[in-house]
């Protein structure tokens, strides 16, 4: 069974502090893929990344940045000098992959950080 | 950019009743999803479709819970008889490749 872990529930910050978000997954797929997604006060989940099992280079995209280590089941995602916007619910999330690594099956989402930045 | 739309953002509705949630996915997309989120808590995989039929459900996805695409665009979950404990936000997705897109949700409320 597929499993995803996010041990912070809560985590605060002051504006322009980096601040990292741990996400631990468990699956006995070979194949799989792991995204984030934001959640804003609005409700909406915003898709942020997706990354495959077989592609562990880190990704950078502005301020985002993130880090997927297979050897620890792991796949962390940072914020740089963090925003009063970056306040949200942030949610990792699993899925296996089936039909030849093509599709992509249901998502299986940890319990989701709640990140505060304070001005 | 195209986007999943959902209605109605809010329903409330009294315990026992049926209520339809309704999606219109992106339209080249392929694969349907609902899932549900009880406030504060994480969110839930029901069910997915494809090729007109259910690929997946949850333990969740009881005989209380069904799904249809009646037509090219929609996408639709029907909760027959509503309960205190269907309360919550249900989100629909879909996807073609290579990730799903959500709608804003629509929030029940049972009463």
């Amino acid at each position: 069974a597929q499993k995803v872990t996010q041990a912070q529930t809560e985590i605060s910050v002051v504006e322009k502090e980096d601040v990292t978000l741990d996400c631990v997954y468990e699956t006995r797929d070979t194949t799989y893929y792991l995204f984030w997604y934001k959640q804003p006060p609005s409700g909406e989940l915003v898709f942020l990344i997706r990354r495959n099992s077989f592609d562990e280079q880190n990704e950078i995209s502005g301020r985002y940045s993130w880090n997927f280590q297979k050897s620890t089941s792991s796949f962390n995602f940072t914020i740089t000098a963090s925003q009063v916007v970056d306040s949200a619910v942030y949610f990792c999330a699993l899925s296996e992959a089936k039909g030849g690594g093509t599709s992509y099956g249901k998502l299986t989402f940890g319990q989701g950080t709640i990140l505060t930045v304070h001005p | 950019e195209p986007e999943v739309t959902q209605t109605p953002s809010h329903q409330v509705t009294q315990m026992g009743q049926e209520v339809i949630l309704r999606c219109v996915p992106i339209s080249n997309h392929l694969y349907f999803y609902w899932y549900r989120q009880i406030l504060g808590q994480k969110v839930e995989f029901l069910v997915s479709f494809y090729n007109n039929e259910i690929s997946e459900k949850s333990e969740i996805f009881d005989d209380q819970f069904s799904v249809e695409r009646p037509d090219g665009s929609n996408f639709t979950l029907k909760i027959r008889s509503t309960k205190l404990e269907d309360s919550a936000m249900y989100f629909c997705a879909s996807k073609s490749s290579p990730s799903q897109y959500f709608g804003p949700g629509t929030r029940l409320t049972v009463l």
